[in-house]
């Protein structure tokens, strides 16, 4: 196993502009979801991936939006990024065979700072 | 409105001492509670979980405390030693390839030597 990386691991864009985060998962893992993590919060839930299909998604904007390929890689993109934006982003993958939700492992995050 | 709330917000315990972490939830289709640890620049690495059918399950020096009914479950890390300060999360979530985990805000624990 080689763990969940994610890249880059700091950013800093300017407001409206866009942005493309990356994560490599372990082989296997076919389900991924992204999470942001404000300063000193827990990490929030944005949209998961099984099998390259958009099957869960938490309460932001379409303005999020991501894709998963076939080789266990995904992205979660960001358009007209606000101030707000700022945070830190997990990747979290498993492996899922249609029973539990359980034994997620989490990327280090890309800590995204919108000036 | 936070389906899991957690307490306390930081917590200082001597070396060797007992700490113990809160959480409560709202939502009883919640199938699934585990608490992850997070180290600074680190994502949440996952500590220990427990499911609704068991009131206590312990891995070491950490112990979850689950009341069904209170709708609450707890983290003890007993003999605390300074390597166990981190940030702690509880979390819940729902049986099945849908379900997502839904993060209490977080304990900040300082263990002094």
């Amino acid at each position: 196993e080689t763990g969940v990386t994610q890249s880059p691991t700091h950013l800093i864009k300017t407001r409206g502009q866009q942005v493309t985060l990356r994560c490599s998962s372990q082989s296997g893992h076919n389900t991924v979801s992204w999470y942001q993590q404000a300063l000193g919060q827990g990490p929030q839930f944005i949209f998961q991936y099984y099998r390259e299909e958009e099957n869960g998604r938490g309460n932001f904007p379409p303005r999020f939006s991501g894709l998963q390929f076939p080789n266990y890689s995904s992205e979660l993109n960001v358009n007209a990024l606000e101030l707000d934006d700022s945070a830190l982003y997990l990747c979290a993958s498993r492996r899922d065979g249609g029973g539990r939700n359980y034994g997620y492992t989490f990327g280090s995050g890309t800590r995204l700072t919108v000036v | 409105q936070q389906q899991v709330k957690q307490s306390p917000q930081s917590l200082i315990v001597q070396k060797g001492g007992i700490s113990i972490i809160n959480c409560a939830y709202e939502n009883t289709a919640f199938d699934y509670f585990p608490w992850y640890q997070q180290f600074p620049g680190k994502g949440p690495a996952l500590l220990i979980a427990i499911r609704p059918d068991v009131s206590e399950k312990k891995e070491g020096r950490f112990t979850i405390s689950f009341n069904k009914s209170a709708k609450q479950f707890s983290l003890h890390i007993m003999d605390s030693q300074p390597g166990d300060s981190a940030t702690y999360f509880c979390a819940a979530t729902f049986g099945g390839s849908q379900g997502n985990l839904i993060f209490g805000k977080g304990t900040k624990l300082s263990v002094k030597p």
